[in-house]
């Protein structure tokens, strides 16, 4: 079964920290997309990756960055977390001539 | 620029009667759309896509939609409700004319049903 897996499910971070987020998928896909999702606001994208060592910002990339060193692995990096980053974080992704993502179950974030 | 709308926050249903979410989008050139469940705590599961052809998609658990052009819609829709079926629905867009992958989310709508 393919399969996209974030690290952690539930993480408690302090304000100021650096938090590092992983996901690796196993289906050789060239796409991987990092959202955050908050009640109301649905999926917004921070950033994504069409291939390794490259990445696109999405809409919201202020205080994130990427990391894309192996063509399976994907991490976000909160380079000082703050409490307004407490939010649900998803990865997704997706293979060139496909059509709709495979997304892991998430990691939701507590900044405190 | 493409976006999603999803006009209802919640939509609330008794058990065995049909349901209805609604989607309605906008996108420069012709879209591939989508919806995806996501149940508590989890992440999304692929519901149905939409890509050519037929404009009513099936997909699991006995959910249907129908891509309307001229309305700019994609209502999921099923017969006959279930209780199981209480979770947040994602509709998405994603534009075939471009050459990147990414995919635009609606805010959800929460289905609650009730027995």
């Amino acid at each position: 079964d393919v399969k996209v897996t974030q690290s952690s499910r539930y993480l408690v971070k302090r304000t100021g920290e650096k938090v590092f987020l992983e996901c690796v998928q196993d289906m050789d896909h060239e796409n991987m997309f990092w959202y955050r999702q908050d009640p109301g606001l649905g999926l917004r994208l921070i950033y994504f990756s069409y291939d390794v060592k490259m990445k696109e910002k999405g809409d919201i990339p202020e205080g994130y960055s990427v990391s894309r060193e192996k063509k399976e692995r994907f991490s976000l990096i909160l380079e000082s977390a703050s409490t307004n980053q407490t939010s649900m974080y998803l990865c997704a992704s997706i293979g060139d001539g496909s059509y709709g993502y495979t997304f892991g179950s998430g990691t939701r974030l507590t900044v405190v | 620029a493409q976006s999603v709308a999803q006009p209802e926050d919640q939509v609330n249903v008794a058990e065995g009667n049909p349901l209805t979410v609604k989607c309605t989008y906008s996108v420069s050139g012709n879209p591939y759309l989508f919806w995806y469940v996501q149940y508590p705590n989890r992440g999304l599961q692929f519901l149905l896509k939409y890509i050519t052809g037929d404009n009513l998609v099936k997909g699991s658990y006995g959910f249907e939609a129908e891509f309307n052009k001229s309305q700019t819609s994609f209502h999921l829709k099923k017969p006959s409700a279930l209780v199981s079926d209480s979770a947040l629905y994602f509709c998405a867009v994603r534009d075939r004319e471009s050459s990147a992958s990414k995919i635009i989310f609606g805010s959800g709508t929460r289905l609650s049903i009730r027995p």
